[in-house]
């Protein structure tokens, strides 16, 4: 499983565009790029996962470049509620394993 | 659907103290995990289990044992809990490959607060 590294921390503002790089150089051929969020006191939610080229859905976009090396989340016009620790993680698509980073802890201020 | 559930929610032993935390999932899902998370710092994976009857060691799994002895549950066990097993403990589950996803959207339970004394 790729291993992965993100910034620890961001700070926003609402109604900012952010976007969260994620750099995993040992990325293996089978491996999916997935992003959880996650609350205090509460499991990690998926957000969003890809494989390479661009995915979008309701919540964000994921932009991943042709060497597969990095990987970006957009979260477009953020708010209060987005504050959140955000985790970029490689999947094993045999297992469904997946391997936890410490994640970036996005603070959007007022 | 309830989703994932875990019991209990909250839960203080002694120094080696036994326990079983209980997961249950409603999804029909062939996978299950169980993962420990510190404070500062991401979940780790202690074991999983890719189908009934089946379990598997994941990054730490000193100190655990679980079983799956149903398809919607499963259960990590603590034989002689040490103060380094306090942690919250999450439990997921995802549908299996095999199924045709391609994604690997696994769902979390709220989690067991564990506190060893």
């Amino acid at each position: 499983l790729a291993k992965t590294t993100q910034p620890i921390s961001m700070d926003s503002y609402e109604g900012q565009e952010v976007n969260i790089t994620c750099s995993h150089n040992n990325i293996a051929t089978n491996d999916y790029i997935t992003w959880y969020q996650q609350f205090p006191s509460q499991g990690p939610r998926f957000i969003i996962q890809g494989y390479k080229t661009k995915v979008t859905n309701e919540v964000a976009s994921l932009f991943i470049p042709a060497d597969r090396k990095s990987s970006t989340l957009s979260l477009p016009r953020v708010s209060l509620s987005d504050t959140a620790v955000y985790y970029c993680l490689g999947f094993s698509g045999n297992t469904g394993k997946l391997i936890f980073g410490q994640g970036t802890t996005l603070q959007v201020k007022p | 659907n309830a989703g994932v559930t875990q019991t209990p929610k909250f839960r203080v032993l002694k120094t080696g103290q036994s326990m079983t935390l209980l997961c249950a999932q409603d999804m029909n899902h062939e996978y299950m995990y169980w993962y420990r998370q510190d404070p500062g710092m991401g979940l780790r994976l202690i074991h999983y289990s890719v189908g009934e009857g089946t379990t598997a060691k994941g990054e730490v799994p000193d100190g655990y044992n679980v079983s799956r002895l149903k398809k919607q549950n499963f259960l990590l066990g603590l034989e002689s809990a040490a103060p380094s097993q306090t942690s919250v403990y999450f439990c997921a589950s995802s549908p299996a490959r095999a199924s045709g996803r391609t994604d690997n959207e696994q769902f979390f339970g709220p989690g067991t607060r564990l506190t060893v004394l």
